[in-house]
């Protein structure tokens, strides 16, 4: 299994301004990934964190709105760039084994708040 | 476009009685299903999951059964207790790719 912690916890910020959330697992994985939950919805995928390379993005997410870093095996950040009401949220930090069927672990998340 | 549904976003049950949760899904490719628990103010952790070459998966109090004609996974909980109240995601899988249904509450009264 895999322990991830994510910073903030918790935020409230100005529309138009960014935020980066952090993601730490506490052993080397695969595979992460960052979700975001919106009142009433489903988890939803952003996109996968590659190590060394860019983030692969699902649609209706771009690289300009939501930029992701990776830069080693056990950390990643995910920042909401140009912040508008609507991009208030929940985002969730997971990490997987990669072989298809591993069940992913999930952070604790981030609830973030725009006025 | 929802793929995989949970149609009751809450549920109360009395405890020691059973909770059934259940999931519809769209996608015929979806090739393994879990189920996520998720107390207030923590990430969601692993229940338990089954491969769709079965219908039924069991780990102590929680059963999966899949009926894949019906297109449908449905999880139970007997006997139900209080620390089982959380939300519960069903989740399904076709390679890399997870796609999470909406979550039902469930509220076990003691």
């Amino acid at each position: 299994s895999a322990v991830i912690s994510q910073k903030p916890s918790r935020d409230i910020c100005q529309r138009g301004t960014s935020l980066t959330i952090q993601c730490q697992v506490d052993s080397q994985v695969t595979m992460m990934f960052w979700y975001r939950q919106q009142p009433g919805q489903s988890l939803t995928l952003i996109a996968t964190a590659n190590q060394g390379s860019e983030a692969t993005y699902e649609s209706g997410f771009v690289i300009d709105k939501f930029p992701i870093s990776r830069p080693n095996l056990t950390f990643s950040t995910l920042t909401v760039s140009n912040m508008s009401p609507e991009d208030s949220s929940i985002y969730l930090c997971s990490a997987g084994g990669g072989t298809g069927y591993d069940q992913q672990y999930f952070g604790p998340g981030t609830r973030l708040t725009v006025t | 476009d929802q793929q995989v549904k949970q149609n009751s976003p809450s549920l109360s049950v009395q405890e020691g009685r059973i909770s059934i949760l259940n999931c519809d899904y769209t996608n015929s490719m979806f090739d393994y299903f879990l189920w996520y628990k998720k107390y207030p103010a923590e990430g969601p952790t692993f229940l338990i999951s089954i491969s769709s070459i079965k219908d039924k998966n069991e780990d102590g109090r929680f059963t999966v059964f899949l009926n894949k004609s019906a297109k449908h996974l449905s999880l139970h909980i007997v006997p139900s207790q209080p620390g089982d109240s959380a939300v519960y995601f069903c989740a399904a899988m076709t390679g890399n790719q997870f796609y999470f249904g909406t979550g039902t509450s469930l509220t076990v009264i003691p």
